[in-house]
């Protein structure tokens, strides 16, 4: 079983600064992957980066980057310059890679995050 | 390339009605995932299907069933609604045995049960 935990159920930034969403997770896996997801208030949920557990280099995509922390199981999401369209709701996910692709994933509670003008 | 599609995008029911929801999965996709997003929450997983079988299943009872269809399209059906069952239903496509299991999510259908 797994489980992911973010601890900050709402965080607000001004526009341009940089903000660090937190979040640990749990599993009994070997090869897993860990994913951070927004969801704007249109719903939908998209994909900002994501991560394999057995690569040590930090993924990066653009202004996202990650600090993924594998003996602590932690796995952060930093914003570099932030901006209005970030604003929404952002979730840490987990997927095991054993049970071969029939388990879904595992998400937090999520972070509402807001960016201030 | 088309995206993710979920109909319908509100719903409103009584309990103990039954309800089928509707996705279409992403092109190149062979299989569909469908998840419930109570408000305030994550997404859980509910099922996921591959070639129309149902091929793992989270914790939800068996009132809650699916099919996928030769397309790939995929239904959720939900019998003997409950209040409890108020929620986002989002269904995600993945190609099946891809390596990190990307799943691209629709924009979901709204439930509400009265």
């Amino acid at each position: 079983a797994q489980t992911v935990t973010q601890s900050q159920p709402e965080m607000s930034v001004q526009e341009a600064e940089t903000v660090t969403l937190s979040c640990t997770y749990d599993t009994s896996e070997n090869n897993y992957y860990l994913f951070w997801y927004k969801q704007p208030p249109s719903r939908q949920m998209i994909l900002v980066i994501r991560q394999e557990a057995y690569k040590q280099q930090n993924a990066t995509e653009n202004r996202f980057s990650v600090n993924f922390q594998k003996a602590a199981k932690s796995f952060s999401l930093k914003i570099s310059d932030s901006q209005l369209g970030d604003t929404a709701m952002y979730f840490c996910a987990s997927w095991g890679h054993s049970g071969g692709g029939a388990d879904g994933l595992t998400f937090g509670k999520g972070t509402h995050l807001i960016i201030q003008p | 390339e088309t995206g993710v599609t979920q109909s319908p995008t509100h719903l409103i029911k009584t309990r103990g009605q039954q309800v089928t929801l509707r996705c279409s999965s992403q092109s190149g996709h062979n299989t569909v995932s469908w998840y419930q997003q109570a408000l305030g929450q994550g997404p859980q997983f509910i099922f996921q299907y591959y070639r129309e079988e149902e091929n793992g299943r989270g914790n939800f009872p068996p009132r809650f069933s699916g099919l996928q269809f030769p397309n790939y399209s995929s239904e959720l059906n939900v019998n003997a609604l409950e209040l409890d069952d108020s929620a986002l239903y989002l269904c995600a496509s993945s190609l099946r045995l891809a390596e990190n299991n990307e799943q691209f999510f629709g924009p979901g259908t709204r439930l509400t049960v009265l």
